[in-house]
């Protein structure tokens, strides 16, 4: 079984601009979580979706958004961009909502100059 | 709000050597997750516990978890090289209302094992 696929893997953007990044989940997994990884601030939570809505929402500005289509394959999308947001992305993907066990994919590399 | 720490935050170890990696949180919560991370990879899934005095074993590695402490540990038997990583441990977060929920994790234990 293929597991969770995110594209791009790295990008490098200049602050201001906005970044959409997209998450492919296990097959059959209905919810995808976003993390964001720094290294001051760690593993942080961003939101969950399932079945096309967001069911769970972390601390972060509403310039962090995402959506989620009817395949559960999901975006998230950055907009004017700050160089505090370079980061690692990762997104996870579960069976069920909030609580199941997640599984991750390979992050995308985000470079904010 | 619930607070996840893990200690140490770094651990250098030799082969053949045991250790422990403590997980302490903040607020009652009913479910902990292990993670393994290496260099530039994601994160695996190691260990889910889901009850008071659980204990799950993988090779060398043994997960516990005492809800009523708060405290889970990640013990490490006669390590080696390819141990080397960091680990994670998780706690589920529901907000007072019950509405909203998030994985919280600790800031995670790189491991290093020399020959």
């Amino acid at each position: 079984k293929a597991g969770v696929t995110q594209t791009p893997r790295y990008l490098i953007k200049t602050r201001g601009q906005q970044v959409t990044l997209s998450c492919s989940p296990i097959s059959g997994h209905r919810s995808v979580s976003w993390y964001q990884q720094t290294p001051g601030q760690g593993l942080q939570f961003l939101f969950e979706y399932f079945s096309e809505t967001q069911r769970n929402k972390g601390n972060f500005p509403g310039r962090f958004s995402g959506r989620q289509f009817s395949n559960s394959r999901s975006e998230m999308n950055v907009s004017t961009l700050e160089l505090g947001d370079s980061a690692l992305y990762l997104c996870a993907s579960s069976l069920a909502l909030a609580g199941d066990t997640q599984y991750f994919g390979p992050g995308t590399r985000l470079t904010v100059l | 709000e619930l607070k996840v720490e893990q200690n140490p935050l770094f651990l250098s170890m030799q082969e053949g050597k045991n250790y422990t990696i403590y997980c302490n949180y903040s607020t009652t919560s009913d479910r902990l997750y292990w993670y393994r991370q290496d260099p530039g990879k994601s994160l695996e899934s190691l260990f889910v516990l889901l009850s008071n005095g659980a204990v799950k074993q993988e090779g060398r590695l043994m997960a516990s978890l005492d809800t009523k402490a708060r405290l889970s540990t990640l013990h490490i038997t006669a390590a080696v090289h390819d141990l080397s990583a960091t680990y994670f441990c998780a706690v589920d977060n529901w907000d007072s209302g019950g509405s909203n929920y998030k994985l919280t994790f600790g800031k995670g234990t790189l491991l290093t094992v020399n020959p």
